[in-house]
């Protein structure tokens, strides 16, 4: 079955350090993947997307994500945080043989500390 | 303006009540989606849309329906609203480009507390 799983629920980080959130995605066929936030009360952004190619994708607000088949992941990252990161995080999978639905994963809250 | 547009933002409605939520968009999309956020759960898809003439049932239907008006809108009732349809609804549109190779765009999202 197709699932997504993002172990972390809550992480913490201190402003300026570094951030991986980790992801790790069940699917048989060639996986298209999605990285989202969500701020308070606010809807999903797209952070970016990993379709095919290079496994090291740049996305907006300093994010990037790398895709690594062998191990089912693709987890997001950022060198340097900022207060105004704190957001929840989603990561998703796309089902195209089931008309394109994203399946995503339960996402990890992020707290900074100043 | 916001391209994925939903209203109302909040609405609280007592059990057994018919509710409408509803989506519009000017992305010129095809395919649209309407979600709902459970805390611990992600988002889970309800119904999708490819055009006005083609809907199909996503994991939780039950209990819900929709109506696609036109291409730009695409609504979500609930017939007879019950405490654990309490949830936050999201709307997306995607822009197929073939080979799957499709990404989501979100509105901001319908808060629905069902009492």
């Amino acid at each position: 079955a197709q699932s997504v799983t993002q172990p972390d629920i809550h992480i913490t980080v201190s402003e300026g350090a570094s951030l991986e959130l980790r992801c790790n995605y069940s699917y048989g066929a060639t996986p298209y993947l999605f990285w989202y936030v969500q701020s308070p009360g606010q809807g999903l952004q797209l952070l970016l997307k990993y379709f095919s190619g290079d496994t090291l994708v740049q996305g907006i607000k300093g994010f990037e994500a790398e895709f690594k088949r062998s191990q089912s992941s693709f987890n997001l990252r950022k060198p340097s945080v900022h207060w105004s990161d704190a957001a929840e995080y989603f990561c998703a999978v796309l089902i195209y043989n089931q008309g394109g639905k994203l399946i995503f994963g339960q996402g990890t809250e992020l707290s900074v500390k100043p | 303006d916001a391209d994925v547009t939903q209203t109302p933002r909040n609405r609280i409605t007592k059990t057994g009540k018919r509710i409408m939520l509803e989506c519009s968009q000017t992305k010129g999309h095809d395919r649209m989606y309407w979600y709902r956020q459970d805390p611990g759960l992600g988002l889970q898809l309800i119904y999708y849309s490819f055009d006005v003439k083609d809907i199909n049932k996503g994991e939780i239907s039950d209990g819900y329906s929709v109506s696609r008006q036109a291409q730009a809108k695409f609504s979500l009732s609930l017939e007879s609203a019950i405490p654990n349809q309490t949830a936050l609804y999201f709307c997306a549109t995607s822009d197929y480009r073939g080979a799957g190779a499709d990404t989501q765009y979100f509105g901001p999202g319908t808060r629905l507390t069902v009492l």
